[in-house]
C-alpha cells in the first residue's frame, strides 16, 4: 500500500510540447523526489525538494523544473519535450526514517 | 561519487530454488543500502534497508541481505522462490547523513519458471 500518489498514469505528449507531473505524498514527508526511469535502466535522480526549496539535483538540463507545495504536493515540469524524454517518472518521497516511498509513476510517451 | 554495480541483468530460477542477487557498490564512507522491487507498470517497494548494526538484514516477503564490507557487496537472498516474485529488483546506495539522495543501479530481471 503506498501512500504516494501521482497522476496521470500514462501520457502522450508531441515533441516540443510542456508537461507537468504531479505528485502527492504522505502527510508529513517534507522531502520529495523525483526520479526518470527510461526502459530497462534504474531510475536516474532528476531532483529532491526539502520544506519546498530544491535540496539536490541530479544531471538533468533546466527544462526539467519542480514545485513543493505547503501540502505535501509537488510538480515536475518538462519544457520542449524530446523523443528521450519518454520515460516512467517516479516520485518518492521521505519521511522521518531514511528510505523512501515511491508513487506508482506517470508513463510519458514522447511523439 | 558513489555508485551501484548489478552484474546480473537477467536471472532465471525454477519456483522453489533458491535465489541471490549480487549487488555491489562504491562509496567513501559507510553507506546506507537498499533492495527496492518493482512489478511491471508499477513503483518500486522498499525490501529491506541497511543502516547499521547486524550485517544481516531481514526484509519483507521472506528476502534477506547481507552487507559485507570487505567486498563492498550487499547481495539479496532468498531460500525458496515462488512465481510471484518475478520483476525487477533495484539495488540502491545513499550517503549516511546529509542530504539523502540514493543512487540505483540498472537492475535485476528476476524470471521464475514454474
Amino acid at each position: 500500500e503506498t501512500g504516494v500518489t501521482q497522476s496521470p498514469t500514462h501520457l502522450i505528449k508531441t515533441r516540443g510540447q510542456q508537461v507537468t507531473l504531479r505528485c502527492s505524498s504522505q502527510s508529513g514527508h517534507n522531502t520529495v523526489s523525483w526520479y526518470q526511469q527510461a526502459l530497462g535502466q534504474g531510475p536516474q535522480f532528476i531532483f529532491q525538494y526539502y520544506r519546498e526549496e530544491e535540496n539536490g539535483r541530479g544531471n538533468f538540463p533546466p527544462r526539467f523544473s519542480g514545485l513543493q507545495f505547503p501540502n505535501y504536493s509537488s510538480e515536475l515540469n518538462v519544457n520542449a519535450l524530446e523523443l528521450d524524454d519518454s520515460a516512467l517518472y517516479l516520485c518518492a518521497s521521505q519521511g522521518e526514517s531514511y528510505g523512501y516511498t515511491f508513487g506508482s509513476g506517470t508513463r510519458l510517451t514522447v511523439v | 561519487a558513489q555508485s551501484v554495480t548489478q552484474p546480473d541483468i537477467h536471472i532465471t530460477v525454477s519456483e522453489g530454488a533458491s535465489l541471490e542477487l549480487r549487488c555491489n557498490y562504491s562509496y567513501g564512507a559507510t553507506p546506507y543500502l537498499f533492495w527496492y522491487v518493482q512489478s511491471p507498470g508499477q513503483g518500486l517497494q522498499l525490501l529491506l534497508k541497511y543502516f547499521s548494526g547486524d550485517t544481516l538484514v531481514q526484509g519483507i516477503k521472506g528476502f534477506e541481505a547481507e552487507f559485507k564490507r570487505s567486498q563492498s557487496s550487499f547481495n539479496l537472498r532468498k531460500p525458496s522462490v515462488h512465481w510471484s516474485d518475478a520483476a525487477e529488483y533495484f539495488c540502491a546506495v545513499g550517503p549516511s547523513g546529509g542530504s539523502y539522495i540514493p543512487t540505483f543501479g540498472r537492475g535485476t530481471s528476476l524470471i521464475v519458471h514454474p
